[in-house]
């Protein structure tokens, strides 16, 4: 069965610095990728998502991930963070063979100005 | 396009009851899943039905029912609430794999 780890439950990052959300999974099949974003009091959006071809992937709102097979990660980056940043970031994988999602303990980007 | 709606958005019980959420999926998605959401264990997958069949489920207990009608609208129930129910309950809709789009949720507590 997949698995996400998420090893930062939090992130403090100053405003226009560059993060970058760690995440790696496990699964014994092909597996396809993906990073949700929760603003307070909302539900989930799909920042960006890794289903075949191009390692690097690029998302919305100036985010990228790279899926690095060997080392089974899917680290999400941005350059320079805004203070509309400030979220719970979520990694969630899901195998070929169905579409159950599986997703991480999220990590919580705070912004510090 | 409307997006996901999920009823009620907040509700209160007490051990024992039994509760009914509802979620109308974007139109034209016929796959919903639900999620359970708490501080301690984030995002946990309860079920995902497509064409009225429940095709997944996660590690719950019985308690945790849903369906699936022919509108694709969905329910989930739970009996018996226990404190530990107390959660946001989302659900999502999706068209391709993978993207899921999520509703606001239903919070429940369980008193």
């Amino acid at each position: 069965a997949q698995s996400v780890t998420q090893l930062d439950s939090q992130v403090p990052v100053f405003e226009e610095a560059p993060v970058e959300l760690r995440c790696n999974y496990s699964s014994s099949v092909s597996v396809y990728l993906f990073w949700y974003v929760q603003y307070p009091n909302q539900g989930l959006q799909l920042l960006l998502k890794y289903l075949s071809g191009s390692t690097l992937v690029k998302g919305i709102n100036g985010f990228e991930a790279e899926f690095n097979k060997s080392q089974t990660s899917f680290h999400l980056r941005k350059p320079s963070v805004h203070i509309s940043d400030t979220a719970e970031y979520f990694c969630a994988v899901s195998d070929n063979r169905d579409d159950k999602i599986i997703f991480g303990k999220g990590t919580r980007l705070h912004i510090l100005p | 396009k409307a997006g996901v709606t999920q009823t009620p958005r907040y509700l209160i019980k007490t051990r024992g009851q039994q509760v009914t959420l509802s979620c109308s999926p974007i139109s034209g998605h016929r796959s919903v899943s639900w999620y359970q959401q708490t501080p301690g264990q984030g995002l946990q997958f309860l079920f995902e039905y497509f064409s009225e069949t429940q095709r997944n489920k996660g590690n719950f207990p019985g308690r945790f029912s849903g369906r699936q009608f022919s509108n694709s609208r969905s329910e989930m129930n739970v009996s018996t609430l226990e404190l530990g129910d107390s959660a946001l309950y989302l659900c999502a809709s999706s068209l391709t794999t993978g993207e899921l789009f999520f509703g606001e949720g239903s919070r429940l507590t369980v008193l």
